[in-house]
């Protein structure tokens, strides 16, 4: 089982649809939990970190799920500029940073 | 200002061919990585580095080595063994449990 799991997508959204992405990990001790957006051709950014209690910036919406070993991201009200690759990364312990493979987000006019 | 520097931004090599990719960070972090990214796929870990003078195999070292000799700086000697180098190569850091900063990216590209 791999250290951490994305669907890959795409996920093909009109302007203004909520989407929702998750990411699950293998091992229970994991520490810390973030969600990163990546370009084409370009370095993952950091879009927010992950706590117990769930976070939210704006549109995004971030929770943890550590019973059933999952993190979400939910985007509220699409914009055009939201299309990006979402990467779920996972501090699997001792400073290792395991990135999921990502999952594309298309969104249309 | 601070921040994670790699360079050169492309390299092409001769196959047989050792390069060493340069990543330096100012930004005061114990932590640095280097991750591989192919085409359409997700980052996959080289090495990583928690502290000055040690470092640790990710799921893909073969092929590669690494050295900490300075805080600042963690460089990747992509070696004649890494069968398949093509690829497009990321240097982060971060500190203790925290999010980690990337560089620019090094592509790297067998001719």
């Amino acid at each position: 089982r791999k250290e951490v799991e994305q669907d890959p997508g795409p996920f093909n959204v009109p302007e203004g649809a909520t989407v929702a992405f998750n990411c699950t990990y293998s091992n229970s001790a994991s520490q810390s939990f973030f969600w990163y957006r990546q370009d084409c051709r370009k370095e993952p950014k950091l879009l927010m970190s992950v706590y117990s209690s769930g976070n939210e910036d704006g549109r995004f919406t971030a929770q943890l799920n550590r019973a059933s070993q999952y993190i979400s991201l939910l985007i509220r009200d699409s914009k055009l500029s939201d299309s990006a690759t979402y990467l779920c990364v996972v501090n699997v312990g001792f400073q290792k940073l395991v990135f999921g493979t990502g999952t594309r987000l298309l969104v249309s006019p | 200002d601070g921040g994670i520097t790699q360079s050169p931004k492309y390299l092409f090599r001769k196959e047989g061919q050792n390069v060493t990719l340069s990543c330096e960070q100012n930004l005061n972090h114990d932590a640095m990585y280097w991750y591989r990214q192919d085409p359409g796929q997700g980052l996959r870990l080289i090495y990583y580095s928690q502290i000055v003078n040690d470092f640790q195999k990710g799921d893909i070292a073969e092929g590669y080595s690494v050295s900490r000799e300075k805080k600042e700086s963690f460089p990747l000697t992509v070696t004649s063994a890494q069968k398949n180098p093509t690829a497009f190569y990321l240097c982060a850091s971060s500190i203790s449990n925290t999010e980690a900063f990337f560089g620019q990216g090094t592509r790297l590209t067998v001719v």
